[in-house]
């Protein structure tokens, strides 16, 4: 089955901090891009989209390179709050079948 | 809008012993997901309907879990028997069918233990 992959963690980053994480993947078909975010014994939820050309949500920027089939997260100026498991997810087809990464911990110190 | 209904939230029950959860998906989301959650690791999915049809359940455990969504709709997950290494949690998610950019809207979950 294709994989999709992450570096576990815990980024124990002080506050104020940048931070950024990759996610690999295998299977050069792959579709769509996303990262959701998962706090302790929540439930996953969607934090952003990744498309082809980038994009930015306030201090959150999400990168897509195809050619080395990896995406990225970069977190600014981090807050205590960014503290959860972000987790990498990758739609491989048309039937919306996603695949998951395990996450990677953050934990953001004052 | 109401979210993703899952029950029960937590479940306690001896190996062996059968357990059923119950999940309500967000009105009018065509596709919904199973996935089990083991502590430390990402969501691994179970089944995927789409409607009242199964799109993936290729990494279903068929030989004990069973899954239905008789009327596109609502959704049951069965464990029959149940065994130490399926405490976990059980997550169910939703999503309207709209292309490749649907969000998936997750239920609270519902907490397994195996004993």
């Amino acid at each position: 089955r294709k994989e999709v992959e992450q570096d576990p963690g815990p980024f124990n980053v002080p506050e104020g901090a940048t931070v950024a994480f990759n996610c690999t993947y295998s299977n050069s078909a792959s579709q769509s891009f996303f990262w959701y975010r998962q706090d302790c014994r929540k439930e996953p939820k969607l934090l952003m989209s990744v498309y082809s050309s980038g994009n930015e949500d306030g201090r959150f920027t999400a990168q897509l390179n195809r050619a080395s089939q990896y995406i990225s997260l970069l977190i600014r100026d981090s807050k205590l709050s960014d503290s959860a498991t972000y987790l990498c997810v990758v739609n491989e087809d048309s039937n919306y079948q996603l695949i998951w990464g395990a996450g990677t911990k953050l934990i953001i110190k004052p | 809008e109401a979210g993703v209904a899952q029950s029960p939230r937590y479940k306690i029950i001896e190996k062996r012993q059968s357990v059923a959860f119950w999940c309500n998906p967000i009105s009018g989301h065509a596709t919904l997901y199973w996935y089990q959650q083991i502590l430390g690791q990402g969501p691994k999915l179970l089944i995927q309907f789409q409607n009242n049809g199964v799109v993936d359940d290729s990494q279903l455990p068929k030989d004990r879990f069973s899954a239905e969504r008789l009327k596109g709709v609502d959704s049951t997950l069965k464990i029959q028997p149940a065994k130490l290494e399926d405490s976990a949690v059980y997550l169910c998610a939703s999503r309207h069918q709209v292309g490749y950019t649907g969000e998936l809207f997750f239920g609270e979950g519902s907490r397994l233990t195996v004993l």
